[in-house]
């Protein structure tokens, strides 16, 4: 049963520039949280989301940022006119329906260069 | 913003020796308190959690405790292997599902 897969694992953008990452859930798992983690820090919550449906964005910069997880394919985690600042490890998350433990599994995350 | 934090940013521990990390936190509304791993260039991995109505909770080489007095979280790890080595986190799930994490304590294992 593979984990959850993103790709891809590194990226290199120029300034004003958009990336997009992409995160496949495990099997099973309809809910997907994106995190974003600057080197020696913790990790931020950014999104939480299921099919179709954004639960949570409140840890969303107001511009530029936009992530969906459509009812088929990968969730995916778009950033627009890239700036230096968003050069960051971003990781993605997946749980079953609902969460009734402090368990999220982790991907191995997409780290993101602006040059 | 964030309401989980640690006290000490990195620990040394002799190989064999037991690991204590501490842990604060602020929101007394969270369900769960929850510990995770990182090693370099990984993704987090869950260790333990324990439910907010809970004081101790056991795993395997593993022992969390929570004391909601004084709002504060630790992790146990018994007979530090050089595989430990690596960054925990705390982290605490508040009541709309949503993972909150602290900063992370970096353990150093000492040959």
């Amino acid at each position: 049963n593979a984990g959850v897969m993103q790709n891809p694992r590194h990226l290199v953008r120029r300034r004003g520039q958009e990336a997009r990452l992409r995160c496949s859930p495990m099997k099973g798992h309809s809910h997907v949280y994106w995190y974003r983690q600057l080197p020696e820090e913790g990790l931020k919550f950014m999104v939480y989301l299921q099919k179709e449906n954004i639960i949570d964005e409140s840890g969303m910069p107001k511009e530029r940022f936009s992530a969906e997880f459509p009812k088929e394919g990968p969730s995916i985690l778009r950033i627009q006119q890239v700036v230096r600042g968003d050069s960051a490890a971003y990781f993605c998350a997946s749980s079953r329906k609902g969460l009734n433990t402090g368990e999220l599994f982790f991907g191995e995350g997409s780290r993101l260069t602006v040059l | 913003g964030e309401s989980v934090g640690l006290h000490l940013p990195t620990l040394s521990v002799q190989e064999g020796d037991n690991s204590i990390i501490n842990c604060a936190y602020s929101n007394s509304a969270s369900d769960y308190f929850i510990w995770y791993k990182q090693e370099s260039g990984k993704g987090p991995q869950f260790i333990i959690d324990i439910r907010s109505n809970m004081d101790k909770r056991q795993g395997q080489r593993v022992t969390v405790l929570l004391n909601k007095t004084v709002k504060h979280l630790s992790l146990q790890i018994a007979a530090t292997q050089p595989g430990d080595s690596a960054v925990y986190f705390c982290a605490e799930r508040p009541r709309d599902d949503k993972i909150i994490f602290g900063k992370g304590t970096r353990l150093h294992i000492l040959p």
